[in-house]
Formats: C-alpha cells, sequence, structure tokens
C-alpha cells in the first residue's frame, strides 16, 4: 500500500505553461507539506497544510499555489512555468503540524520530476 | 570512514565496514533531529530521529549522536551493505515551528563489494 502517493511521476512542459501536481496520503495524517529538491540535491520547504489550513508558507514565487480540498490531499498549481522551476517536488505528511511540545517524523512521497523547457 | 555532509561529498566504504557520516546543523535552538536516506529515484525515507534531551539513540545497525555543545549530529552505520548506498541528510526541527524541516546538504554514500 502506498502512504504517500504523487501524480505526475515525471513532467516535462514548456515554459509559461500552467500545470499541476497532486498528492494524497492515507495514513491519516493532519499535515501535509510540499518540498523543492533542487539539481544539488538540496531539499527546502515550501508549503504545509494543517487539516486544510495553509501554516507554513516560505519565500516561494506567488506563481506556485498549493490547495487542499480535504486533509489527504494537497495540490500544487505552478503558473506561468519558468526553466528555474525544474526541479523534483515531493509531497510529504506527518501526524500532527508540531504545535505541541513534540515533532512528528514526515513520510515522504516518491517525487514528481519536474522539466521546463 | 568519516566526512561532513556540508556540500554532497561522497562516502566511499567496503562492505562490512561501519560509516559515520556527519552533519554540522544550524539553529542552536532546534531540539528534533532526523536523518533520512534517499535512494535513486525515490523520497527520503525515515531513518532515526532524536530529540535534544538525549545525546545518543540507537536503532537497528543504525546509532544516531547529538553533541549540542558544537552543533553536531552524527549517523553510524553499523556492517556497511550495499543496500545502504544512498544520499543521507540530516534535518532540524524546532518545537512549536509547525514542524517545519531545515534540510543539510546531504552526503553521499557509496559501498563496495
Amino acid at each position: 500500500d502506498t502512504a504517500v502517493s504523487q501524480t505526475p511521476k515525471y513532467l516535462v512542459t514548456q515554459m509559461g505553461n500552467d500545470k499541476s501536481i497532486k498528492c494524497e496520503q492515507n495514513l491519516g495524517h493532519d499535515t501535509m507539506y510540499w518540498y523543492k529538491q533542487d539539481s544539488k540535491k538540496f531539499l527546502k520547504i515550501m508549503f504545509s497544510y494543517n487539516n486544510k489550513e495553509l501554516i507554513i508558507n516560505e519565500t516561494v514565487p506567488n506563481r506556485f499555489s498549493p490547495k487542499s480540498p480535504d486533509k489527504a490531499h494537497l495540490n500544487l498549481h505552478i503558473n506561468s512555468l519558468e526553466l528555474g522551476d525544474s526541479a523534483v517536488y515531493f509531497c510529504a505528511s506527518s501526524q500532527v503540524a508540531g504545535l505541541t511540545a513534540y515533532q512528528e517524523t514526515q513520510y515522504f512521497g516518491p517525487g514528481t520530476r519536474l522539466l521546463v523547457l | 570512514g568519516e566526512n561532513v555532509g556540508l556540500h554532497l561529498p561522497t562516502l566511499s566504504v567496503q562492505e562490512g565496514d561501519n560509516s559515520i557520516i556527519n552533519c554540522a546543523y544550524s539553529n542552536s535552538a532546534s531540539d528534533y533531529f532526523i536523518w533520512y536516506k534517499q535512494e535513486s529515484g525515490k523520497g527520503p525515507q525515515f531513518i532515526i530521529d532524536i530529540r535534544s534531551n538525549m545525546d545518543k539513540r540507537q536503532g537497528q545497525r543504525v546509532t544516531v549522536l547529538l553533541n549540542k555543545t558544537v552543533k553536531h549530529l552524527s549517523l553510524q552505520i553499523a556492517a556497511t551493505q550495499p543496500g545502504d548506498s544512498a544520499v543521507y541528510f540530516c534535518a532540524e526541527t524546532l518545537s512549536g515551528g509547525y514542524n517545519k524541516l531545515i534540510f543539510g546538504a546531504g552526503t553521499r554514500l557509496a559501498v563496495h563489494p
């Protein structure tokens, strides 16, 4: 059974296009995240939603818009794609958002490899 | 072998040897630390974690050591196997910080038979 799944796995598109990446988790977690991994393998958080509410919004161009229709799904829509958006995008989930004394382990999806031409 | 994981260096070890992967974290207020393993073409996979009230934690073939004085974290893998070949990331976070993980640059572990 896949815990955190993402679609599509690969996405090749032209500059200026709009695209979406979808993420679903079947772990019953309350919190979901989007990370970007660049060509040097550096992983950086972009957004986080706790039970459909945005709680982390890093310095990301407003061409990126996350949407959480329910707590099991977190999608990422990217407008006007640029060459620099080429990266691997990972979705993750955790039990809670870390508002309590202790943090919770994050479980990652397999990634979506985005190539902008 | 040992290496400092700041610029995705490669640590090469022989199968059966012990591996030590090091990480310098950035925020002295961080209180939860995690090691992730990322195999080629896959997402990061949780290996082991440690909270700041501990200085050592052991799992199956893995041990994490935390030195808060010098903001240093290490991952020790005993009897390294070819299946351990991957990129290893340390990550830090802070209680009450909405579980925002700050990742280190990663270290590639290459295990040779």
